[in-house]
């Protein structure tokens, strides 16, 4: 059974950058499939925010484009999200999942972790 | 960017209802289209992509239908675990979110 599960600091202050982890379980990394992270503001709908595909080639939302950096560290079986200079317009709650070609849909997706931008 | 906009924004209705709810995308997106269910506290659920092919596991209640820039998700006899919000998505070029529907009881 595959799980993916987020990890991070639950608590960044503006202008610094936000660090995520997404532990995949059950499957390897690298064997197949993409992997993205969308957010949730709160009381508000998801946003995709990057992905990172099977070749190494990632594709970001073009309002985030600048700020945002995903990796891949397949020795670890996890991917990583970094989102630089924050503001509380990025407090929310941040998903990881896989992306399956066939279905180009997010089909298995982490519970999600807050992340509250503030001094 | 290829915008997707959903109606109704909010919708009640009652256990046993048929439901439909429109997504209409900026341009046309083949039938690159899924469709995501979340309830409160919890990560999104794949419902529907490819317009209309169900997602395994998910009830035959559900179905998908549309091409190019409409489409609709609709649940022909409502069950108290479905109501939620739900969401579609384009994934024609890169991701967008439709901004969701949330189903209430009426």
């Amino acid at each position: 059974q595959v799980q993916l599960q987020e990890s991070g600091p639950g608590l960044v202050k503006p202008s610094e950058t936000l660090s995520l982890t997404c532990a995949v379980s059950g499957y390897s990394i690298s064997s197949g499939y993409y992997w993205g992270w969308i957010r949730q503001p709160p009381g508000k709908g998801l946003e995709w925010i990057g992905s990172i595909y099977h070749s190494g080639s990632t594709y970001y939302n073009p309002s985030l484009k600048s700020r945002v950096t995903i990796s891949v560290d397949t020795s670890k079986n996890q991917f990583s999200l970094k989102l630089s200079s924050v503001t509380a317009a990025d407090t929310a709650v941040y998903y990881c999942a896989r992306g399956d070609y066939q279905m180009d849909a997010f089909d298995i997706w982490g519970q999600g972790t807050m992340v509250t931008v503030s001094s | 960017d290829i915008q997707m906009t959903q109606s109704p924004s909010s919708l009640s209705a009652s256990v046993g209802d048929r439901v439909t709810i429109t997504c209409r995308a900026s341009q046309s997106i083949s039938s690159y289209l899924n469709w995501y269910q979340q309830k409160p506290g919890k990560a999104p659920k794949l419902l529907i992509y490819a317009a209309s092919s169900l997602q395994s596991g998910v009830p035959s209640r559900f179905s998908g239908s549309g091409s190019g820039t409409d489409f609709t998700l609709t649940i022909s006899s409502l069950q108290p675990e479905d109501f939620a919000t739900y969401y579609c998505q384009q994934s024609y070029s890169t991701f967008t979110f439709g901004q969701g529907t949330r189903l209430e009881i009426k």
